[in-house]
């Protein structure tokens, strides 16, 4: 089955820098890779997604490359605000299977 | 609109009593349904899915069980919980074009 790797596991930023999160997965297989949010006590939300096709999509601050030769794929939040502060989790699949194979997480703390 | 519910929010259980989470969905029919937990400082794991009413699969071999007796219902159970059930169960569903759509969670302590 599919393994999902992620680093780091915290990451502290003053406000205003940048902050990446790194993941690599082992299916050669997956072609689709979305990153969750998840803020205390609550759900995760997903923020943005990426498939296979592309090797880069941008919303605003946050930005997602996919390198599928290296299988690794990683989040660029930049401009940094205390309200990024929460988890993040990488997540891979194969679409149309429909689960999904999730990262350890990574606690993003931005000190203003 | 879409929405997905789950309860108890908050459940503090001794140890070797039963669990019942609910999970429910609506403005959607026949949706595919997952339960995740998510222990403490760890990802998120997979525990059950369901493609349909009465058609559960199990990811991992443990203590609880699930099941779906209505189109838009997830139960996860257990008969008698351990301490190592401890955690925070996540329902969800694809809300469409593969984007999986969490609840808020059930955070259940067993002492």
């Amino acid at each position: 089955g599919e393994n999902v790797e992620q680093h780091p596991s915290t990451l502290s930023v003053q406000e205003g820098d940048s902050a990446v999160i790194k993941c690599t997965y082992s299916d050669s297989a997956s072609n689709y890779f979305p990153w969750y949010k998840q803020e205390l006590g609550k759900g995760p939300q997903l923020i943005i997604d990426i498939r296979s096709n592309v090797g880069e999509k941008k919303d605003q601050r946050i930005a997602v490359t996919l390198n599928k030769t290296a299988k690794h794929f990683s989040l660029h939040i930049t401009e940094t605000q205390p309200e990024d502060s929460a988890v993040y989790f990488c997540a891979a699949s194969i679409m149309g299977r429909r689960a999904l194979t999730f990262g350890s997480g990574t606690r993003l703390q931005v000190q203003p | 609109s879409q929405t997905i519910h789950q309860w108890p929010a908050t459940l503090v259980q001794p140890v070797g009593s039963p669990l019942s989470l609910e999970c429910t969905v609506e403005g959607t029919s026949n949706p595919n349904l997952y339960w995740y937990r998510q222990a403490a400082g760890r990802g998120l794991q997979l525990l059950f899915y369901s493609v349909g009413i009465g058609q559960i699969s199990s990811e991992v071999p443990q203590n609880l069980s699930a099941s779906r007796p209505q189109d838009r219902q997830f139960i996860l159970s257990s008969k008698k919980l351990l301490l190592s059930d401890s955690g925070f169960y996540l329902c969800a569903w694809y809300a469409g074009a593969n984007v999986l759509t969490f609840g808020a969670g059930s955070r259940l302590t067993v002492l």
